[in-house]
């Protein structure tokens, strides 16, 4: 199975930094990489999708990047809403790993 | 809109059975790829369970022999069958809607339905 390693697990933030989140996979997946937003006792959402496609919908001030085996999430502006648990997750091939997450706190 | 609502959980002993199921609407089910993911108390996200619309299923390891994955086009409605049940499968269980065309991705979720694996 391809292991995703996403980090930090956790940061605090303010709101209007800018905020970067890795995620490393245990093998090279191309750019089989989608970024999931996660909010307590919320259904996952879908933010961005082939390591740096943006879901429609989905505010410009996230972005993604990468390829390979290294990927970043960025959120340029952070915004309240914007406080959840971030994870990646490998499309390349089944079982479809995700990483741990990384949860954005307030500072 | 696009709307997945999970049934079907609850309090379980180890050893024992549970059926979810997964009613869609919102959009032509049969059209879709579906999956199955679950979260335990306080872990990550993990991807159990895959079935296209042409029947391609796919599991992770520690669910195989074990758990069942069908879909009712007719109902719209996904299914997980789980048998053999273990304290390790305790987790919240969300059903996903994948991407029309394209790499894997999962577009829309339900809230989830908990199972508590325990004596």
């Amino acid at each position: 199975d391809i292991q995703m390693t996403q980090s930090p697990s956790s940061l605090s933030a303010s709101v209007g930094d800018r905020v970067t989140i890795t995620c490393r996979a245990s093998q090279t997946i191309s750019n089989y990489l989608n970024w999931y937003q996660q909010k307590p006792g919320k259904a996952p959402k879908l933010l961005i999708y082939a390591a740096s496609s943006l879901q429609s919908g989905v505010p410009s001030r996230f972005s993604g990047s990468g390829s390979g085996t290294d990927f970043t999430l960025s959120i340029s502006g952070l915004q309240p809403e914007d406080f959840a648990t971030y994870c990646c997750q490998q499309s390349y091939s089944p079982p479809w790993t995700f990483g741990q997450g990384t949860k954005v706190e307030i500072k | 809109e696009v709307q997945l609502v999970e049934s079907g959980g609850g309090l379980v002993q180890p050893g024992g059975s549970l059926r979810l199921s997964c009613a869609a609407s919102g959009f032509t089910f049969s059209s879709y790829d579906m999956s199955w993911v679950r979260q335990a108390p306080g872990k990550g996200l993990e991807w159990i369970s895959y079935i296209s619309t042409s029947g391609i299923i796919y599991y992770r390891d520690s669910v195989k022999g074990r758990f069942t994955v069908s879909r009712d086009n007719a109902e719209n409605s996904l299914h997980l069958q789980m048998n053999s049940l273990r304290a390790e499968d305790t987790a919240v269980y969300c059903c996903a809607r994948s991407g029309y065309s394209g790499s894997y991705r999962l577009e829309y979720w339900g809230q989830g339905t908990p199972v508590t694996v325990s004596s």
